[in-house]
């Protein structure tokens, strides 16, 4: 089945350690979001992927970075990870054909971070 | 800037209760809206979604939401709730250049 999947699904790391989260689609869609997910609160974007293009929302820090090295993989880094970057990170995908209606967005598991 | 928001945080309701969840947008342009749900431990999963056309849209397992323009509303509901509808509910918009604004998710509880 196509489906987006991410791994790993909980990944623990130290204050300040670097982290990747991977992201992968079978599904063949052109756009790419990371979501950043915290207990009882609604998933916030970060950014996303138009294809190639990279659209950051304005309130992500710096401290979060991505990488998008072909259509089916995501990456989401982040080079210092503090206390309150431990939530749930979600990626999802869409497919835009360029004009409206926007189509909606398929969802992975997600990743469950950890900093110590 | 486009908003959503969710009146409703907490709703516990008795298996057959109706429900009815809240949901209203703010964005000046043309809005495309969803309804999203999340079951306990698992990933979120597309309930409905309006684009244009006919306001009250269908969806899967018995839910459907109508589109009230005049009021900025797309308020979820079901008549007969069950105890496996317990989950959490989020509304979402895609307003222009893919922007995503997700409400804060209304969390339900059913009781058998």
């Amino acid at each position: 089945d196509a489906m987006v999947i991410q791994n790993p699904r909980y990944q623990v790391t130290q204050f300040g350690k670097p982290v990747t989260l991977s992201c992968s689609q079978t599904l063949n869609h052109n756009v790419m979001y990371w979501y950043q997910q915290k207990s009882s609160q609604a998933p916030k974007l970060l950014f996303h992927y138009y294809d190639k293009d990279f659209n950051n929302e304005a309130d992500t820090p710096d401290n979060f970075q991505s990488r998008r090295p072909n259509t089916s993989f995501c990456f989401l880094d982040i080079r210092s990870p503090g206390l309150g970057d431990a939530a749930m990170y979600l990626c999802a995908t869409s497919f835009d054909h360029g004009t409206r209606p926007y189509n909606e967005q398929f969802f992975g598991p997600g990743t469950r971070l950890t900093v110590l | 800037a486009q908003s959503v928001s969710q009146h409703n945080h907490h709703v516990i309701l008795s298996e057959a209760a109706s429900l009815e969840l809240g949901c209203n947008y703010s964005y000046g342009g043309t809005v495309n809206l969803f309804w999203y749900v999340q079951y306990p431990g698992q990933h979120l999963q597309l309930l409905l979604k309006y684009f244009s056309g006919d306001p009250l849209v269908k969806g899967i397992k018995g839910f459907e939401a109508e589109f009230i323009k005049s009021k900025f509303s797309f308020n979820l509901r079901k008549p007969s709730v069950q105890w496996s509808d317990t989950a959490e509910y989020f509304c979402a918009s895609i307003g222009g250049y893919q922007k995503v604004t997700f409400g804060t998710g209304t969390k339900l509880q059913v009781i058998p």
